[in-house]
């Protein structure tokens, strides 16, 4: 039983179209964040909802805008898509705020832009 | 800036024990140290963490030491299946963490048979 289910896995799409990340967690938790892994592998957070909250917006452009229509999901609406918007996407959920709750991570949703 | 310090690659042979360090020389008092791996075309997977005691789970056990300005991460007999990407990371006890992880290279663990 999937904890944080990312859909789509892959997404490839055009330059300035208009896409969506869903993200789900059957785990309870209060805290969702996406976080972005670039060419180079490094893992970046982008955002972080706290009950559908906007907690963290680590200065992404106003294209990413995050939806939380309940605490269980997550999702990422990506406008005028871009070359450099290719990455691997993840959502992840923890069960609190704190510096100590661990992540859970989704398998992640490869976005490529052509 | 929550950095840490860890080698680039390590190897071990299947069934060793494998102890993957890590430097955190300037952690602060509250800063806990958390250790998480990524196995190919998978997410980030939280492996362990503790703050100034040791710590032991099903999948390791976390050294942390005493000046708690370096870290050890011990896998008591690596599997093909613990080859992946091993992160050290610190992070604040409260304030505005919020579960921002600050993720580095991590150390690329190879595992033969």
């Amino acid at each position: 039983d999937t904890a944080v289910s990312q859909t789509p896995k892959y997404l490839v799409t055009q330059m300035g179209n208009d896409k969506s990340i869903k993200c789900e967690q059957n785990l309870g938790h209060d805290t969702m964040y996406w976080y972005k892994q670039d060419s180079k592998k490094f893992l970046k957070i982008m955002f972080s909802y706290n009950n559908k909250e906007l907690i963290i917006n680590e200065t992404v452009p106003n294209r990413f805008s995050p939806k939380s229509p309940d605490k269980a999901h997550l999702n990422l609406h990506i406008n005028s898509l871009e070359l450099g918007d290719s990455a691997v996407y993840f959502c992840a959920s923890s069960p609190g705020r704190r510096g100590n709750s661990p992540l859970h991570f989704g398998n992640g949703t490869r976005l490529t832009v052509t | 800036d929550a950095k840490t310090t860890q080698p680039n690659s390590m190897e071990s042979n299947e069934e060793e024990p494998v102890h993957l360090p890590c430097n955190h020389s300037t952690i602060s008092g509250t800063d806990y140290i958390h250790w998480y791996r990524q196995l190919p075309s998978q997410g980030p997977e939280y492996v362990i963490h503790g703050l100034t005691s040791n710590v032991n789970n099903r999948m390791a056990s976390l050294a942390i030491a005493v000046d708690r300005k370096s870290s050890t991460l011990i896998l008591h007999r690596a599997t093909l299946r613990d080859a992946a990407v091993y992160y050290c990371i610190r992070t604040n006890a409260g304030g505005t963490s919020y579960g921002k992880l600050t993720f580095g290279q991590g150390t690329i663990l190879t595992v033969h048979p």
